[in-house]
């Protein structure tokens, strides 16, 4: 069974700091995404990666996959209170299955 | 563009009894997923289905069970409810590669069992 392991578990900055969080695997990804969940709600999509070394920008959200398609990264710059939630990395299970597996979260708080 | 509709969005049971949990998504979407995600947690994954009548287990299907008679629909059956599955489920769908392109969400139901 294929894992995903983020890191940090928890996370509490101040307003205009900057971080980065993790997603790896000890498997190959076939692609990966990441995703934020608001309280009481379900995740929504931020980003699909492909291709290793990818970088793709969103506002001040940055995503990386690595160069053996193994982990990714997502940095936020200048974090804002509207970037508080859990965030989660996913990706399909190998073996050819379809089963779409999600990562263990970390849970971003951004003081004000 | 309704998406993913969950219902219903909280429900309390009394151990022992069985309930539907019921998923819809207007998108023609092939792939549908039922998640559960407790307290502090990540989403594991229950069931999926790769189109209708084509279902399969993912990692914590014991105790649940799913038939994909249509496209649109996926329902999660808790046989007899147990306490263990106080949880959040949520129902996604997507259209493309099994979810390599990534799932679209419901809104999700809160269920506890007493």
């Amino acid at each position: 069974t294929q894992l995903l392991e983020q890191s940090p578990q928890f996370l509490s900055i101040q307003e205009g700091e900057n971080l980065t969080v993790y997603c790896n695997s000890s498997s190959v990804f076939s692609s990966l995404q990441w995703y934020r969940q608001e309280p009481g709600e379900g995740p929504v999509l931020l980003v699909t990666v492909v291709t290793g070394g990818e970088v793709k920008k969103l506002k001040r959200l940055t995503f990386q996959f690595g160069d053996a398609r193994k982990d990714s990264s997502l940095h936020i710059t200048a974090a804002q209170p509207g970037d508080t939630g859990l965030y989660l990395c996913a990706s399909l299970g190998t073996s050819g299955t379809y089963k779409y597996i999600f990562g263990t979260g970390t849970r971003l708080k951004v003081l004000a | 563009n309704a998406g993913v509709t969950q219902t219903p969005k909280f429900q309390v049971l009394k151990t022992g009894q069985s309930m539907t949990l019921q998923c819809a998504q207007d998108m023609n979407h092939e792939y549908m997923s039922w998640y559960r995600q407790d307290p502090g947690m990540g989403l594991r994954l229950i069931h999926y289905s790769v189109g209708a009548g084509i279902t399969d287990q993912g990692e914590v299907p014991n105790g649940y069970n799913v038939s994909r008679s249509t496209t649109e629909d996926f329902p999660l059956r808790l046989l007899s409810a147990a306490p263990s599955q106080t949880s959040v489920y949520f129902c996604a769908s997507s259209y493309g590669g099994g979810g390599a392109k990534g799932y679209t969400f419901g809104s999700g139901t809160r269920l506890t069992v007493v």
